[in-house]
């Protein structure tokens, strides 16, 4: 059983510049959230997804998005980046109810 | 108050030994409780899940869970270097149904 699958794995971007992360969750899964690692703020809940709707979203400015396709495939954008929006994003799936989420490997982005 | 508190740590054991990692959080309504392994570059990987009051026993491992305390503790049975690792609390808030936050996280160190 294929695992929870991020794309790309390394990315590099210029300040001012817009980027778009993807993630492919487990077969039959259609909850996805997003987070954002930092060596310290830990682990930060950006938005969960579940059937192409928003259900949650954490206290990010309006740069971060997101949005979830009918195959449960997800994709996050961050527009006009900056520097502290280095980070490791990860993204995990789950069926949806109050069980565990399963992440994938993530994205590291580096803002130069 | 933070809603998911751990000590930071570092923890350090004896190989063999027991380790004890605690956690405490702050929302009476949460329902759902995990533990996440994360080794150093690595995504966090879900180790035990608990839901009721109680223990929960899997292998080497022992989640503990007191909804009156707001607690949840987990524990390793002989110790092994393979898993010094970072130890992550999550919890799922129930007035924020699939919104799953994390602990800063207890680093764990296994003397051999």
């Amino acid at each position: 059983k294929a695992g929870v699958t991020q794309t790309p794995r390394y990315l590099i971007k210029t300040r001012g510049q817009q980027v778009t992360l993807s993630c492919s969750p487990i077969s039959g899964h259609r909850s996805v959230s997003w987070y954002q690692q930092t060596p310290g703020q830990g682990l930060q809940f950006l938005f969960e997804y579940f059937s192409e709707t928003q259900r949650n979203k954490g206290n990010f400015p309006g740069r971060f998005s997101g949005r979830q396709f009918s195959n449960s495939r997800s994709e996050m954008n961050v527009s006009t980046l900056e520097l502290g929006d280095s980070a490791l994003y990860l993204c995990a799936s789950s069926l949806g109810g109050a069980g565990g989420y399963t992440f994938g490997s993530g994205t590291r982005l580096t803002v130069v | 108050q933070k809603e998911v508190e751990q000590n930071s740590g570092p923890l350090s054991v004896p190989e063999g030994a027991i380790a004890s990692l605690n956690c405490t959080y702050s929302d009476r309504g949460s329902q759902s409780f995990f533990w996440y392994r994360q080794y150093s570059g690595k995504s966090p990987e879900l180790i035990m899940s608990i839901y009721s009051n109680g223990d929960k026993e899997d292998g080497r491992f022992t989640a503990q869970l007191n909804k009156a305390s707001q607690y949840v503790s987990l524990l390793i049975r002989d110790s092994q270097p393979s898993d010094s690792a970072t130890y992550l609390c999550a919890v799922i808030r129930g007035e924020y149904g699939n919104k799953l936050v994390f602990g800063a996280g207890t680093i764990l160190r296994v003397k051999s």
